[in-house]
């Protein structure tokens, strides 16, 4: 059984603080993503990795980074949480080279920014 | 500018009938179509999918249809039970990456 997981369900943060969301697979998949989901948008991906030490810009980048040290963790960083950054972020993974695109998702974490 | 869209926010139906849920895209380029469903306090999870070559695709209760000329898809949920009330989201893959719909909240009710 995949599994992802992620650091925490439930996070609450002040403006302007420095936020580590962590996610963790244990199936040896090459990509891994992170979405962040909000009402009426659906999910949109933030930044997604194909591998260890390589990311790539998603749709909205802005305010993020993340960081691949090693294959099995993606982390995401809001570097100056603002409020508008309050949502649901949920990370996933999948295998490279599968003909459909398969992602296995953590049960996200919920991000409050006051 | 969504890709993909979902029109129906919220969708209820009667335990034993069917449901349909609805997808539109505007890309033609889009390799596969995928439908997954999320539980509350719970991450997606992926239900069955179409190749965009085929027009139909089942698996046990869950059919999914592919109408490339209208660029719309449904999901269909025969017949529908209880444990299949949960947000239901559409998304369409190109390379490998996913372009997700807003979602569709359905409620069986018993």
């Amino acid at each position: 059984d995949v599994k992802v997981t992620q650091s925490s369900r439930y996070l609450v943060k002040r403006t302007g603080e420095k936020v580590f969301l962590e996610c963790v697979q244990d199936m040896d998949h090459e990509n891994m993503f992170w979405y962040r989901q909000d009402p009426g948008l659906g999910l949109r991906l933030i930044y997604f990795s194909y591998d260890v030490k390589m990311k790539e810009k998603g749709d909205i980048p802005e305010g993020y980074s993340v960081s691949r040290e090693k294959k099995e963790r993606f982390s995401l960083i809001l570097e100056s949480a603002s409020t508008n950054q309050t949502s649901m972020y949920l990370c996933a993974s999948s295998f490279r080279g599968q003909v459909q695109e398969t992602q296995y998702f953590g049960p996200g974490t919920r991000l409050l920014v006051l | 500018d969504q890709q993909v869209k979902q029109n129906s926010p919220s969708l209820s139906v009667q335990e034993g009938r069917i449901s349909i849920l609805n997808c539109d895209y505007t890309n033609s380029m889009f390799d596969y179509f995928l439908w997954y469903k999320k539980y509350p306090a719970e991450g997606p999870t992926f239900l069955i999918s179409i190749s965009s070559i085929k027009d139909k695709n089942e698996d046990g209760r869950f059919t999914v249809f592919l109408n490339k000329s209208a660029k719309h898809l449904s999901l269909h949920i025969v017949p529908s039970q209880p444990g299949d009330s949960a947000v239901y989201f559409c998304a369409a893959q190109y390379g490998n990456k996913l372009v997700f719909g807003a979602g569709t909240i359905l409620r069986v009710k018993s």
